[in-house]
Formats: C-alpha cells, sequence, structure tokens
C-alpha cells in the first residue's frame, strides 16, 4: 500500500505570511497531484507535477516535485484570506501491479488565513 | 461551475429508506469514480468505473451499489444505510485511470445525513 504523509496538518497564519506545505512517501509516483478544496465544493485540480526535480508556478503557488519523485512541496507566498481551504497531494502509482493509476490522497492541510 | 453535476446537494434518510446519488459529466471522461469524505479528511476511493464497467470495489459494504448506465451517469444507490455512513459522497471523473497524467474532476457531492 502506497502511503503519502501531509504535513502540517492544520495551518492558521495571518495574511501577508508565507507558508509550506509537504508530502512525503518512502513510495515512487509516476505524477503528482495538489487540489484545493473550499467547503461546500469538491477538490479542484490546482497543478500536476510529472518529472523529478519539477518546479511549477500558479501566481503565488510554488509546486516543487522532489529529484527522486516520492515527495513534494507547495509553497504559497503572500497568503491571501481566499487561499483558506483544504489542500489535498495525490500521488498516482507507477505501472507494474494492481495498484497502477490509483490515486492515493494525503491526509490533507487544512489552512486558514486570517485578514 | 463545475462540470461534474451531482444531485441531490442535500439529502436526509433514515435507516430503512432507498435512495439514489446521481452524478452527470459531459466532458467525454471514460473513467467516473465514486468518493467518501468525512469532515476534515481527504476523499476516501469506494468505487472506480472505466467504460461503463466497475474495475475497483474498494470492499464497500453491499448497502452502497454502484451504477454507471452510460459513459455520462455514474448512480450510487443507498440501501439500510447507518448513521456512521453520513458524510460527503462525491464523484469525479477523467481520462481513463491507466492515462499517466489523467486529473480527477470532482462534483460538489452530496451531503448525506441518515437519522
Amino acid at each position: 500500500t502506497q502511503l503519502l504523509e501531509q504535513s502540517p496538518q492544520f495551518l492558521s497564519i495571518q495574511e501577508g505570511e508565507n507558508l509550506t506545505v509537504y508530502c512525503n512517501s518512502s513510495s515512487v509516483f509516476s505524477s503528482l497531484q495538489w487540489y484545493r478544496q473550499e467547503p461546500g465544493e469538491g477538490p479542484v485540480l490546482l497543478v500536476t507535477v510529472v518529472t523529478g526535480g519539477e518546479v511549477k508556478k500558479l501566481k503565488r503557488l510554488t509546486f516543487q516535485f522532489g529529484d527522486a519523485r516520492k515527495d513534494s512541496s507547495l509553497h504559497i507566498t503572500a497568503a491571501q484570506p481566499g487561499d483558506t481551504g483544504l489542500y489535498l497531494c495525490a500521488g498516482r502509482s507507477r505501472p507494474g501491479g494492481t495498484s497502477y493509476g490509483k490515486l492515493t490522497f494525503g491526509q490533507g492541510t487544512i489552512l486558514t488565513v486570517h485578514p | 461551475d463545475t462540470e461534474v453535476t451531482q444531485t441531490p446537494k442535500h439529502l436526509v434518510m433514515g435507516m430503512t429508506n432507498k435512495k439514489s446519488l446521481k452524478c452527470e459529466q459531459h466532458m467525454g471522461h471514460r473513467a467516473m469514480y465514486w468518493y467518501k469524505q468525512k469532515a476534515k479528511k481527504p476523499p476516501e476511493l469506494m468505487f472506480v468505473y472505466s467504460y461503463e464497467k466497475l474495475s475497483i470495489n474498494e470492499s464497500v459494504p453491499s448497502r452502497f451499489s454502484p451504477e454507471c448506465p452510460n459513459s455520462s451517469l455514474l448512480n450510487l444507490h443507498l440501501h439500510a444505510l447507518q448513521p456512521e455512513d453520513s458524510a460527503l459522497y462525491l464523484c469525479a471523473s477523467s481520462q481513463p485511470r491507466m492515462a499517466r497524467n489523467s486529473p480527477l474532476h470532482f462534483g460538489n457531492g452530496t451531503r448525506l445525513t441518515v437519522t
């Protein structure tokens, strides 16, 4: 069973602060996705990272995939109240084996950004 | 607006009731999913349909019965549920799960309360 350890579980910060969320595993993933979920809605894809060492930027959000494709991070610069939500990382398993293509979610990070 | 539509948005049912959750997508996706999500937790996979055939059942109790009438529709039939089954039920779709980077497109869920 592939596991994704996501940390921290809860994050409460003031507007304008920076933060980083981590997603770690002992398993290699073929790709890793980050989702954000707001109350009353389903998760929405933010980014997919595929290549080891890859860095992707989405406005104030920076996503990184580890060189070995076992870990990822999400960094938010100058957080805003609109960034509040549940952030989920999800790894897609590699070819070979019955779990190929299956998406494994981390436990999630609940981010609250106070004005 | 999400491209995956779920109905109803809210459902309250007794333990002896029979009800159905419905999901529809028109993105041409050939993989559809049911997830269960408890508050502040990640989604838990229940079922996966690929090309209208059930490909994954994550040992879900038989009181949950999925159905995929065609490539655009996914139903979840509920019967004799327990109070602990109260949760947000999310439908998602994607390109067939074997596609390496295929993200999930989630609906906004049905908030189910079992009394």
